[in-house]
Formats: structure tokens, C-alpha cells, sequence
């Protein structure tokens, strides 16, 4: 299975700041990685699919970039509604499999 | 607009089983691709297994020869079957659509909690 890690595990920020957020492939999984935002007791929403395209209705604060092994996500400038931990998912390979989370909040 | 409702969670003993349902709306059961996703308590996301438009599916290691997908296509629900259950499948289990066919999940349902504990 491919390993998925991602860095920080978690972040404290201010409202306005730029958030970034990384994500590693064990192995090269071309551009075939999504990201998902999840808010304590909701299900995961998609935001980012194939490393780099905004889900329609996800406001353009929200960005990602990368291809092979390494992957960014970026939060232009963090607004309140944005806490809530984010997980890379890579679907290069069955089975698909999710990094360990992102926990952000604000400072 | 696509969605998905689970039902079926509780509380069972180990070794016990239950039956998951995934009810959809704005797809076709019998002809999507839907994965079931779990999630331990206060822990990250665990894909499970995936249903095949034509019937079939995979699952995860970790669940295989123990659980099993099937659908209702009367019914537009898809379940998932769970059999000798262990404490360590615990976990609230969403249903979620593979768009396009793919394991990229654009619609979730609001999960179902399964607790497996004596």
C-alpha cells in the first residue's frame, strides 16, 4: 500500500495568515491526489482533486500544487470557518489511502 | 443532487455481525461506484471497501473474508455486511460516491456509528 504522511499534524494560526500544509507520497502517485477538509462530527468534504483543481462551490482561498511525492495545500488567508483538520488521499493505487490529518485552528 | 444516508450502526459484542445500509439518491446504486470509508474515534480516514457498477468489489486487507457489499437495486441502497467483528472496527463507516469511477469520494453521507465491546 502507499504510505501517506503529512506535516504538521497540527498548526495554530491567525486570521488572515497564509496556511500551508504538506503531503507525502512513499511513492510517485503522479498528480492522482485529493484533499479533503473535515469539521469535527461532519463527514470529509472535498476541495482539491488531482493535486491542483478546485471543487466547484470551494472558495479560491483554498489552493493545492505537487506532483509525484510531494504536495502542498495552502490556505491563502485563514478565515474562522477554515478550523477543522484536513487529509491528503492519494488514488494512484488500489487501495486509496488517506495521510494521517492536519488539525487547524486559530491562534 | 446525490445523497447518501447510512443506518444500521450500534453496539455489538465481538464476533457478532451487522448489516450497514447506504440509501442514495441523484445516482443509480446498481450502476456507481461507492466505497465505504471508516473512522476510528479521533483517528484519520480508513477506506474500506469499493462496489463495482456490474456487482463486484474490493476491500480492504483489513476487512477481507469478513465483510461483504451487495445492493438493493429495488431499493437504490447499498449495504455492507460485517462479520465477526473485533473491537479494532469500531468506527463511524461513511458511504461515499467514486466520482467517475475513481477513489476521488465528491459525496459523503453522514456516517454511521458502529461500537464493537463487550
Amino acid at each position: 500500500d502507499i504510505q501517506m504522511t503529512q506535516s504538521p499534524s497540527s498548526l495554530s494560526a491567525s486570521v488572515g495568515d497564509r496556511v500551508t500544509i504538506t503531503c507525502q507520497a512513499s511513492q510517485d502517485i503522479r498528480n492522482f491526489l485529493n484533499w479533503y477538509q473535515q469539521k469535527p462530527g461532519k463527514a470529509p468534504k472535498l476541495l482539491i482533486y488531482d493535486a491542483s483543481n478546485l471543487e466547484t462551490g470551494v472558495p479560491s482561498r483554498f489552493s493545492g500544487s505537487g506532483s509525484a511525492t510531494d504536495f502542498t495545500f495552502t490556505i491563502s488567508s485563514l478565515q474562522p470557518e477554515d478550523i477543522a483538520t484536513y487529509y491528503c488521499q492519494q488514488y494512484d493505487n488500489l487501495p486509496p489511502t488517506f495521510g494521517p490529518g492536519t488539525k487547524v485552528d486559530i491562534k | 443532487e446525490v445523497q447518501l444516508v447510512e443506518s444500521g450502526g450500534g453496539l455489538i459484542q465481538p464476533g457478532g455481525s451487522l448489516r450497514l445500509s447506504c440509501a442514495a439518491s441523484g445516482l443509480t446504486v446498481s450502476s456507481s461506484y461507492i466505497s465505504w470509508v471508516r473512522q476510528a474515534p479521533g483517528q484519520g480516514l480508513e477506506w474500506v471497501s469499493v462496489h463495482y457498477s456490474g456487482g463486484s468489489a474490493y476491500y480492504a486487507d483489513s476487512v477481507k473474508g469478513r465483510f461483504t457489499i451487495s445492493t438493493d437495486n429495488s431499493k437504490n441502497t447499498l449495504y455492507l455486511q460485517m462479520n465477526s467483528l473485533r473491537p479494532e472496527d469500531t468506527a463511524v463507516y461513511y458511504c461515499a460516491r467514486n466520482r467517475n469511477g475513481y477513489s476521488l469520494f465528491d459525496y459523503w453521507g453522514q456516517g454511521t456509528l458502529v461500537t464493537v465491546s463487550s
